[in-house]
C-alpha cells in the first residue's frame, strides 16, 4: 500500500519570498505519479503539478517547480514570489498503477503574511 | 466549460435517510471517482470508475452504493445516511489511465443528524 507523509501541518512565510513544502512518499511500485492540489478556504481542488516516476526532469509550472528525489522518495513543492492568494492547504496526491486512484496525506496548510 | 459538475453543493439528512450524489463531466473523460474529505484530512477514495460499465471499490466503501450511469454521469448513493458518514464528498474525472491528471469537482458538504 502506498502511503503519503506531509510533516509540516502549518507552514508560514512572508509575501514574495519562496516557500518549500515536504511531500515524502512510501510505494514499491516502479511506476507512479506524484501530484500537487490547492486547496483554498472556499474548498475546491485546483491542479498545481504533476511529476512522473520517470520523468528525468523536475516539473515546473510558472511560480510552482517539484522537487523530485527518486531515491530519497521525496516530491517537494517550491513556490516562488509566495502570493497572498497562494494561503490554502495543500496536498501532494500519490498516484499508482492502479486505474489512477490517488493516496492523499494530510496536506499542509500554507499562510502568506503581507 | 462547466468541467466536473456536482449536485447538491449541501445537504441536511437525518440518519436512516436515504440520498443520491449527482456528478457529472464534459470533458469526455473515461475515468470517473468519489473521495470523501473529513475535517482536517485528506481526501480518501470511496469508489471508482476506470470506464463506463465498471465500478470497483475504494479505500472507503462501507455505506455507498455507486452507478456508473453512462460515460458522462457517476452517482454515488447513501441507502441508509449515519453521522459517520458527515463529509465533503468530491467527484473527479481524467482521461484515461495513461493521462494522469485528476480534476475534481467542487465538492458536496453533507451533514448527518
Amino acid at each position: 500500500a502506498q502511503k503519503i507523509t506531509q510533516t509540516q501541518p502549518g507552514m508560514f512565510v512572508q509575501e514574495k519570498e519562496a516557500v518549500t513544502l515536504d511531500c515524502t512518499y512510501d510505494t514499491s511500485d516502479q511506476s507512479y505519479g506524484l501530484f500537487w492540489y490547492k486547496q483554498p478556504s472556499s474548498g475546491e481542488m485546483i491542479f498545481l503539478i504533476y511529476q512522473g516516476s520517470y520523468d528525468e526532469q523536475n516539473a515546473t509550472e510558472g511560480r510552482y517547480s517539484l522537487n523530485f528525489q527518486k531515491a530519497r522518495k521525496s516530491a517537494n513543492l517550491v513556490i516562488s514570489a509566495s502570493q497572498l492568494g497562494d494561503s490554502a492547504m495543500y496536498f501532494c496526491p500519490f498516484g499508482g498503477t492502479s486505474y489512477g486512484k490517488l493516496t492523499f496525506g494530510q496536506g499542509t496548510i500554507l499562510t502568506v503574511h503581507p | 466549460n462547466a468541467g466536473v459538475t456536482q449536485t447538491p453543493k449541501f445537504q441536511v439528512l437525518k440518519t436512516g435517510q436515504s440520498m443520491t450524489l449527482q456528478c457529472a463531466q464534459d470533458m469526455n473523460h473515461n475515468s470517473m471517482y468519489w473521495y470523501r474529505q473529513d475535517p482536517g484530512m485528506g481526501l480518501r477514495l470511496i469508489y471508482y470508475s476506470a470506464s463506463e460499465g465498471t465500478t470497483d471499490k475504494g479505500e472507503v466503501p462501507n455505506g455507498y452504493n455507486v452507478s456508473r450511469l453512462n460515460k458522462r454521469e457517476f452517482s454515488l448513493r447513501l441507502e441508509s445516511a449515519a453521522p459517520s458518514q458527515t463529509s465533503v464528498y468530491f467527484c473527479a474525472s481524467r482521461v484515461t489511465v495513461t493521462q494522469e491528471t485528476q480534476y475534481f469537482g467542487p465538492g458536496t458538504r453533507l451533514l448527518v443528524l
